[in-house]
């Protein structure tokens, strides 16, 4: 199946600082989401992107669907960003939402 | 609107019972899909029905099982429980198969 990587693992912020989280994929996919759990659990969508560039507040993100890997910038990031930060990608061959392992993030005040 | 929601929101089994989790989607959405998401780990995909019919399944035992209905939720099942199905099991809905997904709380399923 489709290897979905994502770097870094962990990642300490200071309040204000901006971040890049990023995602490769070994495969072309029809779809490409990044999503942010909070500490209890919830999946939050964040962008639906197969390819290039949306923006939503303070989070953007690129997909370079041809180079296969994604980008989530992450600008004056506050204590209310700490999570773990999900990419997944949907293979063009079959119907398996594929998830990377995450980057866990801390933004310290 | 409501979104996805799940039940229970916990549970707590043994070893080789069973369990049925349930499902329902956001209304007007088609495509259930469920995933199953190890502590530390990401979510893994376990079944996706889109108008009730079974869309996709991953590596998952055939202890696994779901369904979805004319009202388009789904329950999941899980028989002859293992310590390792431990873990929390998320619900997804979307509109049509193969659009943004959005994910209910998730039912944390702890197996004694």
């Amino acid at each position: 199946g489709i290897q979905v990587e994502q770097s870094p693992p962990d990642l300490i912020l200071q309040e204000g600082a901006n971040s890049t989280l990023r995602c490769n994929f070994s495969d072309s996919v029809n779809n490409l989401q990044w999503f942010h759990q909070n500490p209890w659990g919830q999946l939050i969508n964040l962008f639906y992107i197969p390819s290039g560039t949306k923006q939503n507040g303070r989070l953007s993100a690129t997909t370079v669907a041809t180079e296969r890997y994604s980008l989530l910038y992450i600008s004056s990031s506050q204590t209310t960003d700490s999570g773990v930060y999900f990419c997944a990608v949907d293979p063009l061959t079959d119907y398996k939402l594929s998830f990377g392992a995450g980057t866990t993030v801390t933004v310290r005040a | 609107d409501a979104g996805v929601t799940q039940s229970p929101t916990h549970l707590i089994k043994t070893r080789g019972q069973q369990v049925t989790l349930r499902c329902s989607p956001i209304s007007g959405h088609k495509s259930v899909s469920w995933y199953q998401q190890v502590l530390g780990q990401g979510p893994q995909f376990i079944f996706q029905y889109y108008e009730k019919e079974e869309r996709g399944r991953g590596n998952f035992p055939d202890r696994f099982s779901a369904r979805q209905f004319p009202n388009y939720s789904s329950e999941l099942n899980v028989n002859a429980l293992l310590l390792g199905d431990s873990a929390l099991y998320l619900c997804a809905s979307t509109l049509g198969a193969e659009e943004t997904q959005y994910f209910g709380p998730g039912t944390r399923l702890l197996v004694l």
